[in-house]
């Protein structure tokens, strides 16, 4: 079975500093891919970054970065400089990439980030 | 370049009464497609998702029924509403099971 953990509910950080939004999974398959999607208040879910179980390279995209430690089996979302507007829930998710539920997305239960001026 | 419309965007509905959201993907053929919902405060639960015309699977059971007449289109259904089934739905689409990008979603009110 396939499971994501995202263990901090709510986080807060100063604008301009970094953050680190913690997420790790659990999976028996060799082949995989970890997601991370903001949600604001309007309710949208943004996709952010993606991360294929065997890329050696942690992801980025702009501000948006993927410390991927398969070892450990966890996939950090560290968000640089952060602006106001970051202020969302962050849902981590990760495909099952074998079966019937082939591209089917598992997502964990979200840390609602809160960036103060 | 791809777009995906859901609409309405709100909808308050009577127990019993029926309902049809509908999700349409512009920009791309053959996508999949997925129905989820997330109750507030919560992750997303998958509902049902679609590879192709007429065929769809469903992840739990449930009120709701799915349809997809048309490549492009997504329908989520029920013939009577129950109080259990308000909640934020929302639609996305990926190629070959790849990233999923979601639409605005809908909040459903059941009261």
């Amino acid at each position: 079975a396939q499971k994501i953990t995202q263990t901090q509910p709510g986080m807060f950080v100063q604008e301009k500093e970094a953050v680190t939004l913690d997420c790790t999974y659990d999976t028996s398959d060799q082949s995989y891919g970890l997601f991370w999607y903001k949600q604001p208040s309007s309710g949208e879910m943004i996709f952010l970054i993606y991360q294929g179980s065997y890329d050696e390279q942690n992801a980025t995209e702009g501000r948006y970065s993927l410390n991927f430690q398969k070892a450990r089996k966890s996939a950090n979302l560290v968000i640089s400089a952060s602006q106001l507007g970051d202020s969302a829930m962050y849902f981590c998710a990760m495909r099952a990439d074998r079966g019937s539920t082939l591209g089917r997305l598992y997502f964990g239960r979200g840390t609602q980030l809160t960036v103060w001026p | 370049s791809q777009t995906i419309h859901q609409w309405p965007a709100t909808l308050v509905q009577p127990v019993g009464s029926p309902l049809s959201l509908e999700c349409t993907v512009e920009g791309t053929s053959n996508p999949n497609l997925y129905w989820y919902r997330q109750a507030a405060g919560r992750g997303l639960q998958l509902l049902f998702y679609s590879v192709g015309i007429g065929q769809i699977s469903s992840e739990v059971p449930q009120n709701l029924s799915a349809s997809r007449p048309q490549d492009r289109q997504f329908i989520l259904s029920s013939k009577k509403l129950l109080l259990s089934d308000s909640g934020f739905y929302l639609c996305a689409w990926s190629v070959l099971g790849n990233i999923q990008y979601f639409g605005a979603g809908t909040r459903l009110s059941v009261l």
